[in-house]
């Protein structure tokens, strides 16, 4: 089946850091992959979508400048929390598609945000 | 816009047989996905369904009726592990991304 690689699986860091998250998909062309955030016991929220050598599309209420996304191949898109504080701290989620939309999504594995 | 309804939590005996439903709205239907989530993880692909009728896969099942905005998912021969949280999604013509439901936090109990 289809395999989605996120990495880092759990980041701790102090305030104002930096933090860069990979999302690769390991068998299958990602034409389109997405960027979700998910609180405790809650729904996932998409904050955003990439297009391979496109500029992301951000949900309503993301902060694009807060949240860069590179998708510069088809098989690796990036997020980039910059400067993160505590509120930045979720579970964040990649997922990976090919070039239909009616093709499921793959999910990695996710990374656990801790800003301290 | 899309609406996406399920039931925020259930509870089944191991063994036994649950049925998880959804109801959606939305313009341009493209298909309805059903993902398990265990708890501190991500999801995984369960089911897809386009056309209605039911779609069997060993212990899980999953049912789409496009005409009344419905689906189910049915789970057979519980076992513990399944407990987790069963998300709805659907498509939608000209939207590249899925819509998804709050999820139906299933609990299986010995």
């Amino acid at each position: 089946g289809a395999v989605v690689s996120q990495h880092p699986s759990r980041v701790i860091c102090k305030s104002g850091t930096s933090v860069k998250i990979e999302c690769r998909s390991l068998d299958f062309q990602a034409t389109t992959m997405f960027w979700y955030r998910q609180f405790p016991k809650q729904s996932l929220m998409l904050m955003a979508t990439s297009n391979e050598g496109s500029k992301a599309t951000y949900e309503q209420g993301v902060e694009k400048d807060k949240f860069l996304i590179n998708h510069a191949s088809l098989t690796l898109s990036t997020l980039t929390v910059t400067s993160a504080h505590p509120e930045d701290s979720s579970f964040y989620i990649c997922s990976a598609r090919g070039h239909q939309s009616n093709q499921p999504q793959h999910f990695g594995d996710g990374t656990r945000l801790s800003i301290l | 816009g899309q609406n996406i309804d399920q039931p925020t939590e259930m509870t089944a005996t191991e063994g036994a047989i649950v049925q998880i439903n959804c109801t959606y709205q939305t313009s341009g239907f493209n298909g309805l996905f059903w993902y398990q989530q265990h708890a501190g993880e991500a999801p995984t692909f369960l089911s897809y369904n386009v056309l209605d009728g039911l779609e069997e896969k060993g212990r899980f099942s999953s049912f789409l009726s496009r005409s009344k905005g419905y689906s189910y998912l049915l789970l057979k021969e519980l076992q513990m592990k399944d407990s987790a949280s069963y998300l709805c999604a659907v498509g939608s013509v000209g939207a590249n991304n899925l819509f998804f439901g709050t999820g139906t936090r299933l609990t299986v109990i010995p």
